[in-house]
């Protein structure tokens, strides 16, 4: 159980286009899921906290309106990187959880690589 | 921005040895997990140590937490060629109205050879 998926699993854009990751909760209904960005060996950095129906919260330093996160259901988030640049090239990794649960589960990431 | 700090960066060890990993926090949390990647992968969920606990086992794991020190360290025993992977400390903390978010440490990464 606690299965998370994302799509795609890899992007390749061109810089200045848009792109959309999604991420779900196979098994399970994630009252809150998150969204980390890893560069190359390096840890993981939270960017920000979506609960189901409201807004997210951003991390300091991350950008609402060039990475936006919807969370429309209890089984689906999803970011979107607008007007991607090559400096938003990275590993992307979602998590979700359980209302109330203490652990995360984390998605298998989607790497995206900006022209 | 990030709360451990763990040590080694990186650690290099043969089959059947023990491998230990530190991880170093800087404020008071509400528990303490690790969590394994390998290379280009989403993580794994290894073990989880709340607060009020010292030590906790699973298999072949082994963590304890030293919430004086604020500090914990992760215990690999009898390793194996596939234990090779970045290994990370997270902390949950607790904000107000129940929201919780992990902070991760810089990661250990962890060679075993045959």
């Amino acid at each position: 159980g606690a299965v998370v998926s994302q799509h795609p699993s890899r992007v390749i854009c061109k810089s200045g286009t848009s792109v959309k990751i999604e991420c779900r909760s196979l098994d399970f209904q994630a009252t809150t899921m998150f969204w980390y960005r890893q560069f190359p060996k390096q840890s993981l950095m939270l960017m920000a906290t979506s609960n189901e129906g409201s807004k997210a919260t951003y991390e300091q330093g991350v950008e609402k309106d060039k990475f936006l996160i919807n969370h429309a259901s209890l089984t689906l988030s999803t970011l979107t990187v607008t007007s991607a640049h090559p400096e938003d090239s990275s590993f992307y990794i979602c998590s979700a959880r359980e209302w109330g649960g203490e652990t995360q589960y984390f998605g298998p990431g989607t790497r995206l690589l900006v022209l | 921005s990030q709360q451990g700090e763990e040590d080694p960066q990186a650690l290099s060890i043969q089959e059947g040895e023990n491998a230990t990993m530190n991880c170093s926090y800087k404020t008071s949390i509400n528990n303490l997990q690790w969590y394994r990647q390998n290379s280009g992968r989403g993580l794994v969920h290894l073990i989880l140590i709340r607060s009020n606990e010292r030590e906790k086992h699973s298999g072949r794991l082994r963590v304890t937490l030293d919430t004086s020190k604020k500090s914990s360290s992760l215990l690999i025993t009898a390793s194996r060629a596939a234990d090779t992977a970045s290994y990370f400390c997270a902390t949950a903390l607790m904000f107000s109205g129940g929201y919780n978010k992990l902070i991760f440490g810089a990661g250990t990464r962890l060679a075993v050879h045959p």
